[in-house]
């Protein structure tokens, strides 16, 4: 169901850059709208940790940087620190579905 | 501080019907749109439903859900709401009540979530 699409997992080892894609389309990320990332802990809801594609709230560690171009998004984590561990989502909204849209995804584990 | 409380999750069965609250705090709560946003069991986040403020007091949903959800908000108890009704399996989720941040699309405050069970 979900509209934009992220790889199922990344990984690194402790001290590493990783980047998580997210992918859309004309409807959503290609038609101008912004992108939006969730941080999921285990067990845990969701929070927003990158909105209007590249600001942080307060309290989120500059080390998480998000980016946009085109139909896609990106989020980059840099120095992976074991609290890194989590599931993180993408979010826009698409004008054809008239409604928010999410992505699929991704598992961030650290080695 | 922002608070989002949810409540009414219950385990309920095909057909059935389910109400679920959230009492907001710590914010002005009738400046702002609220949404509803499910995840079942070990897959993804779906946005369920979203109301505007009494301003414009229009309603959204996504497809799956239109004519049998139905979302509303008392502004004066600083609450949400979200009617369920013929409940079906595929409804089972944990719902989060979520906070609309003004002039975007995207939602700054969570709440922890209500269980939905949907099984006979």
């Amino acid at each position: 169901q979900s509209v934009l699409t992220q790889p199922p997992s990344v990984s690194g080892a402790p001290g590493q850059r990783v980047t998580i894609s997210c992918t859309g389309s004309s409807s959503n990320i290609g038609a101008g709208h912004d992108v939006h990332w969730y941080q999921q802990l285990p067990g845990t809801a969701p929070k927003l940790f990158i909105y209007g594609n590249i600001n942080r709230p307060s309290g989120v560690p500059d080390r998480f940087s998000g980016s946009k171009s085109g139909t896609s998004a990106s989020l980059a984590i840099s120095g992976l620190q074991a609290e890194d561990e989590a599931d993180y989502y993408c979010q826009s909204y698409d004008n054809s579905l008239r409604g928010y849209v999410f992505g699929t995804g991704t598992k961030v584990t650290v080695l | 501080e922002v608070q989002l409380l949810e409540s009414g999750g219950d385990l309920v069965q095909p057909g059935g019907s389910l109400r679920l609250s959230c009492e907001s705090s710590g914010f002005i709560f009738r400046n702002y749109a609220m949404a509803w946003v499910r995840q079942a069991p070990g897959k993804g986040l779906e946005w369920v439903s979203i109301i505007g403020t009494v301003r414009d007091g229009r309603t959204y949903y996504t497809d799956s859900v239109e004519g049998r959800f139905t979302i509303s908000r008392d502004d004066s108890k600083s609450t949400l709401y979200l009617q369920m009704n013929s409940l079906r399996v595929e409804d089972t989720a944990t719902y989060y009540c979520a906070k609309k941040f003004s002039g975007s699309y995207h939602f700054d405050y969570w709440g922890q979530g209500a269980l939905v069970t949907v099984s006979s």
